[in-house]
């Protein structure tokens, strides 16, 4: 499979708690992006990380990325209910505009 | 248009039939993306097209599957004799492609779920 593996599958916890979420790839890249999706319909991107990029923030989202073991992961801090949704991590490679997918984590944030 | 648009969001048919499900891109945008994703899955990449060049269909998963789009704009999946397992979800995205990447990102459409029966 091209798909890249997101561990943990699924998440639960409290809102307040930081939620991490990891992904892994299978092939140099250009860029890590990820996206939430709602209710299993379309996906918002969240953010970017480059290719010669380690670590970047958003608002409450910090990504890392370590090329070296085809990696990152995605930080949530002080998490809310409104968070819950499924994350998934895409990446693309050198030579092609084709963006893979993770299986994605489904996140639960009980209020 | 502001998004993404994808038509019809839900599409019942019976096996054999075939199915068109169309995407509306971002005016603008030179990269078009369709993935499908089943019930509680990730996407699966099937197409990609970008501007003038030729399309890369390595995701179709059979000669069942075909796709066209029309200059930079319009695009349709095309299922013939669909099958039971064809049923999921299948996502449109968009993009404006930039070569270093920097602020590339994929707009994706609400989705056309299809249930073959």
């Amino acid at each position: 499979s091209q798909q890249g593996e997101e561990d943990p599958q699924a998440l639960s916890i409290q809102e307040g708690e930081n939620a991490t979420m990891n992904c892994s790839y299978k092939t140099s890249i250009n860029n890590l992006q990820w996206y939430r999706q709602n209710s299993g319909r379309g996906l918002v991107h969240l953010i970017l990380i480059r290719s010669n990029e380690r670590e970047k923030h958003s608002g409450r989202l910090r990504v890392t990325l370590d090329t070296s073991k085809k990696s990152s992961s995605l930080l949530i801090t002080a998490s809310r209910a409104a968070d819950t949704a499924s994350y998934f991590c895409a990446t693309r490679s050198p030579g092609t505009y084709k963006y893979i997918f993770g299986t994605g984590t489904r996140l639960k944030v009980l209020a | 248009g502001a998004g993404v648009s994808q038509s019809p969001s839900n599409k019942v048919t019976e096996k054999g039939k075939d199915v068109e499900l169309r995407c509306d891109p971002i005016s603008g945008h030179t990269a078009l993306y369709w993935y499908r994703q089943r019930l509680g899955q990730g996407l699966e990449f099937l197409i990609y097209f970008q501007g003038n060049s030729a399309p890369d269909k390595s995701g179709l998963p059979s000669d069942r599957f075909s796709a066209e789009r029309t200059g930079e704009s319009v695009s349709t999946l095309t299922i013939q004799r669909t099958q039971q397992e064809d049923s999921a979800v299948y996502l449109c995205a968009s993009s404006l492609v930039m070569d270093d990447a920097t602020n590339e990102k994929l707009f994706f459409g609400s989705g056309t779920q299809l249930s073959v029966l």
